[in-house]
């Protein structure tokens, strides 16, 4: 595609549920990254891919949060039990050549459990 | 951890003052990226500096990377009321655990008073 394409663009679950996020980077990108940002605060750092593989999960915010990436192209970004503090605007971005190369950042997908 | 500082939080000015915001990272950078998100939008790229002592400009903006690769600073001149944003530094780790992630500063939020 043209550019990072996030999916779904709003999401209302309850508290409790398990929810999947997805992004889909740009063709060819091999670094991906999921920053989390609550409203009108900065980037909270979660998790970065190299090809398929995760060097930094050390942002991952507890054990309820996971994510992966398969075929270099697609991840999901699962977020199990949800807790009202998990609403927040959730951020893919995804580079051609890791942190040497500018992010393409995606529209987000807002996350609001009730 | 990796650690990227940004001051000030919030800025604001009258239409035609300057503005500067300052990023200071508690480890040494392999490069700086900094980004503008407009009120309700996504991040978007708008220069990396990754030489010592780098200054690049933009029309009215100004980026600076320091001697030592631990601060950067971004200043516009006479600002416009398309300024309006929040601004971001993104700095990427020279080595280790940090190489290849991008940690995001806390941004500045910059409003412009016409």
């Amino acid at each position: 595609g043209a550019g990072v394409s996030q999916s779904p663009s709003n999401k209302v679950t309850e508290k409790g549920k398990d929810v999947e996020l997805r992004c889909d980077p740009i063709s060819g990108h091999t670094a991906l990254y999921w920053y989390r940002q609550r409203l009108g605060q900065g980037l909270e750092f979660l998790i970065y891919f190299q090809g398929n593989s995760a060097p930094d999960k050390s942002g991952l915010p507890s054990d309820r949060f996971s994510a992966e990436r398969t075929g270099e192209s697609v991840s999901t970004l699962t977020i199990q039990r949800t807790q009202q503090e998990d609403s927040a605007v959730y951020l893919c971005a995804s580079s051609l050549v890791g942190s040497a190369t500018e992010a393409f950042f995606g529209q987000g997908t807002r996350l609001t459990v009730v | 951890g990796q650690q990227v500082m940004q001051i000030p939080q919030y800025q604001h000015v009258q239409e035609g003052e300057d503005f500067t915001t300052y990023c200071n990272s508690s480890t040494t950078l392999s490069n700086i990226q900094w980004y503008k998100q407009r009120p309700g939008g996504h991040p978007v790229f708008l220069i990396q500096l990754v030489k010592s002592g780098e200054v690049k400009k933009q029309k009215r903006l100004t980026f600076q990377f320091g001697e030592a690769k631990k601060n950067s600073s971004l200043h516009i001149t006479a600002t416009q009321t398309t300024d309006v944003g929040t601004y971001f530094c993104a700095g990427s780790g020279a080595g280790g655990t940090s190489y290849g992630k991008l940690t995001f500063g806390q941004g500045t939020i910059l409003t412009v008073h016409p």
